[in-house]
């Protein structure tokens, strides 16, 4: 399809819970990026992947976060043992090739609470 | 090192009056630079991108930016703002090695009747 599907759109866990949330990115595109959206303005980009391998993963807090894009499969960013301050909007991108030559798609956004 | 910054956190018009949204650039290199518009609880659309070529780019819903390289700028105009346009407004360029994007802090821009 057309559009970046990130899903779910809204996840609630409790503290040291588990979180997985999925994007499946535009048929073609090879890039993907996630970006992690706090205090409703600031956006910290966290990983980004061509095809299945990790392109740049300098801005995942590597103790909880993970992520993987599979073949045939949606990507995943999952945290362990969620804390409070992860709360935030989660947004997944793609892009045809590299994205400041063609440009980037954005999905929706997963919003995730942790209480 | 890239970064962005939007001068302006708040701008308030009135409705069928002209908006100028500010967004100052650092980058080495030649910068892929865009606009993004998120309205309320909504994700982010690509209002426009300046990849090369004109420096004046255009959107399909009225807005224009102009890319300056000598100010550094890539400000976002448009000539008569809808109560519709009532969203935050992002500036973001691309990291040249690792095609990221920065993003500034955002415009909120709010359209009053």
């Amino acid at each position: 399809g057309e559009e970046v599907a990130q899903t779910p759109k809204h996840l609630v866990r409790g503290e040291g819970q588990k979180a997985k949330l999925y994007c499946a990115p535009i048929k073609g595109h090879s890039y993907v990026f996630w970006y992690q959206q706090v205090l409703k303005n600031e956006f910290k980009f966290l990983i980004s992947f061509q095809n299945e391998n990790v392109f740049d993963e300098t801005g995942m807090p590597k103790e909880r976060f993970s992520a993987k894009c599979l073949p045939n499969s949606p990507c995943s960013l999952e945290i362990q043992a969620t804390k409070l301050e992860d709360s935030a909007v989660y947004f997944c991108a793609s892009s045809q090739r590299e994205g400041r030559d063609y440009g980037y798609t954005f999905g929706s956004g997963t919003r995730l609470t942790v209480v | 090192a890239q970064s962005v910054t939007q001068l302006d956190s708040h701008v308030s018009v009135s409705e069928g009056t002209p908006v100028l949204l500010r967004c100052n650039y650092s980058s080495s290199y030649s910068p892929s630079l865009f606009w993004y518009v998120q309205h309320p609880n909504k994700g982010l659309q690509l209002l426009l991108k300046y990849l090369s070529g004109s420096t004046l780019v255009e959107s399909i819903n009225g807005f224009e930016a102009e890319f300056n390289k000598s100010q550094t700028s890539f400000h976002l105009r448009k000539p008569s703002v809808h109560i519709s346009d009532t969203a935050e407004y992002f500036c973001a360029v691309s990291v040249t090695n690792t095609d990221k994007l920065i993003f500034g802090t955002g415009t909120r821009l709010q359209v009053f009747p």
